[in-house]
């Protein structure tokens, strides 16, 4: 099974342009989310969808946006890329119901905004 | 405000016991996880306690004193391969994880 699969693995990408990041989950999850990574904080959410056709902001949502058309994707996009958004981003999902709600995670896409 | 806090990073000798800290203050709890990280990898889920207590799984062992807001990472018979991070999170009143900056744990052959 392949789980969380995205794409790109990695991207560089000039200041002002714009970017889609795509999470695929095949596990049929009702929650997703997508966080950054950077060195020495913890993950921070962005953006989060509790099921289709609903989204929600995070801790740090400013310049990014999120749809939720299926179950099955989630894509992230840039506007307007700036460098303070270069980062490793994770896309996570969970099914959503019961005490755990266990949130796995997708390989990461390693973004730097030049 | 939130806060997950875990030393930054932990030296251990294979086949030795390590126990990885973790304290928090948050808006709520509904549930502690730990989850490892290897390097340039995604975070893989560990184990979660949301009541006070042991929970043992194998090798490793997590423990929750939700009065304390503390939990600890228990890590047995250390391999090289469990070097990596160790992140504790903590689900908030809002349902959502608050994550620590998570720790780095060197084995030494």
């Amino acid at each position: 099974t392949a789980g969380i699969t995205q794409a790109p693995t990695s991207q560089i990408l000039a200041a002002g342009r714009s970017m889609t990041l795509r999470c695929t989950q095949d596990m049929r999850h009702n929650a997703m989310y997508w966080y950054r990574q950077d060195l020495g904080l913890g993950l921070r959410l962005i953006h989060y969808s509790n099921t289709a056709g609903t989204t929600g902001k995070g801790e740090v949502p400013d310049g990014y946006s999120v749809s939720r058309a299926n179950t099955d994707d989630f894509p992230l996009t840039l506007a307007s890329a700036v460098p303070s958004q270069t980062s490793v981003y994770f896309c996570a999902s969970s099914d959503g119901g019961g005490d755990t709600d266990t949130q796995y995670f997708g390989p990461g896409t390693r973004l730097t905004v030049l | 405000g939130q806060n997950i806090d875990q030393p930054t990073e932990m030296t251990a000798t294979e086949g030795a016991i390590v126990q990885i800290n973790c304290t928090y203050q948050t808006s709520g709890f509904n549930g502690l996880f730990w989850y490892q990280q290897h390097a340039g990898e995604a975070p893989t889920f560990l184990s979660y306690n949301v009541l006070d207590g042991l929970e043992e799984k194998g090798r490793f062992s997590s423990f929750l004193s939700r009065s304390k807001g503390y939990s600890y990472l228990l890590l047995k018979e250390l391999q090289m391969k469990d070097s990596a991070s160790y992140l504790c999170a903590v689900r908030d009143s809002n349902y959502q994880l608050i994550w620590g900056a998570g720790t780095k744990l060197i084995i030494k052959p």
